[in-house]
Formats: C-alpha cells, sequence, structure tokens
C-alpha cells in the first residue's frame, strides 16, 4: 500500500466551526508533513511530526492545532478560521533514510466563508 | 526566501516536443527533488538526484544537477498530453529536515 489518504476530500466551514482533518498512511513511514497550498503557488510547510513528536512548526497560527495519535494517522483540527485560510491542504509522508522523498495525499479542498 | 526560482514559470508546447524547465536554489543541499502536481490534486515524486551526481534518468524523464550553479534542469523528452501538469523542484536543504520547493512550472502540451 503506497498510499496516503486524506478526509474529506472538500470542506466548507463558517469562521466560528471546529473541524478536523484527516491523513491516514499504511507504508510505515515514521515522519508525516502538512502543508498548505494557494492556486498557482508551491506548497508551503506547516508542521513536520517525526516519529509522533512535533519537530517542525513553522510559525503556524494557533487556529490550527495538529495531533498525530499513532504513526499512521495525522489530524489537523482547525478553529476559528479566516477567509484567507482557504486552500488546499496537503498531508505527506516520508520514511527514514530516504532523503525526505515524500508520498502526498490528494489534499483537502478548505473553503471558509 | 529560501525558495527556489523555477523558469520558465509557464510554458506550452505540442505533444511529441521535448520539455526543458529550470530550477536554481539558494543553500547547500543533499538532494534535490522533482514532482508533479495535476491540477488541484496531490504531487507525486518523480525523481531524486543527490548533490553527489550530476544526471539522472527514469523512462522519459532526465535530470541534471549542477552544485557549483545551484541548478537543476527536468527534460521530459517526447511528450504526451497526460503530461499537462505543474512541475515543483524541492531541496532537502544540509541540516534543514525539510523540503523547501520552488516556484513551479505550469506545463501544457497540445495535442
Amino acid at each position: 500500500d503506497t498510499e496516503v489518504t486524506q478526509t474529506p476530500k472538500h470542506l466548507v466551514m463558517g469562521m466560528t466551526n471546529k473541524k478536523s482533518l484527516k491523513c491516514e498512511q499504511h507504508m510505515g513511514h515514521r515522519a508525516m508533513y502538512w502543508y498548505k497550498q494557494k492556486a498557482k503557488k508551491p506548497p508551503e510547510l506547516m508542521f513536520v511530526y517525526s516519529y509522533e513528536k512535533l519537530s517542525i512548526n513553522e510559525s503556524v497560527p494557533s487556529r490550527f492545532s495538529p495531533e498525530c495519535p499513532n504513526s499512521s494517522l495525522l489530524n489537523l483540527h482547525l478553529h476559528a478560521l479566516q477567509p484567507e485560510d482557504s486552500a488546499l491542504y496537503l498531508c505527506a509522508s516520508s520514511a527514514p533514510g530516504r532523503g525526505l522523498e515524500q508520498y502526498f495525499g490528494p489534499g483537502t479542498r478548505l473553503t471558509v466563508t | 526566501s529560501q525558495q527556489g526560482e523555477e523558469d520558465p514559470q509557464a510554458l506550452s508546447i505540442q505533444e511529441g516536443e521535448n520539455a526543458t524547465m529550470n530550477c536554481s536554489y539558494k543553500t547547500s543541499i543533499n538532494n534535490l527533488q522533482w514532482y508533479r502536481q495535476n491540477s488541484g490534486r496531490g504531487l507525486v515524486h518523480l525523481i531524486l538526484i543527490r548533490s553527489n551526481e550530476r544526471e539522472k534518468h527514469s523512462g522519459r524523464l532526465r535530470v541534471t544537477l549542477d552544485t557549483s550553479k545551484k541548478s537543476s534542469s527536468l527534460l521530459i523528452t517526447a511528450s504526451r498530453a497526460a503530461d499537462t501538469a505543474s512541475y515543483f523542484c524541492a531541496t532537502d536543504a544540509t541540516g534543514a529536515q525539510k523540503l523547501v520547493f520552488g516556484q513551479g512550472t505550469r506545463l501544457t502540451i497540445n495535442p
């Protein structure tokens, strides 16, 4: 299984809502990533988990809260988002010793109204 | 910004022609990778070239790396309509433990 899955595919939420994005991989990868991507721009790294511990937070606002319950799962909890947070949110994973070669999920298209 | 620069930003060619896109970066690297992204989808890893390698091939893809110029190129030969996508280079900078993506090239293959 060489797939990273993400749910939901699409999400529309109001600025007062709380929602979560979910990412799952069963490749035994021990590093998992959240990226944000705006239209016609490259992915921007948000968070990195390594062996289930948060290793990098790219100064992301606290309205985004990551969680790694186990080595296969990665969540991104969303609360009090702004319209400018609307974007494609991508999850990725990588194996140790593979030079950060990353496998990406299909993304969640988030719209904040 | 640590992000690399890619050129051209957009490239439109006829099916069967070769497509070349370039990437420049700023720091010393462990490796450089190329990814493809179809519209609104996730990225797909294409090829990884290590800092001590100068050229690498994978099917119709040829990647070169010049660490003295801090630049790389991706050549897609005999292009197909299915190659239409955005292409990003990404560098694994020494000590950074993360990838930094270039701005991307939007490639359109016209049938």
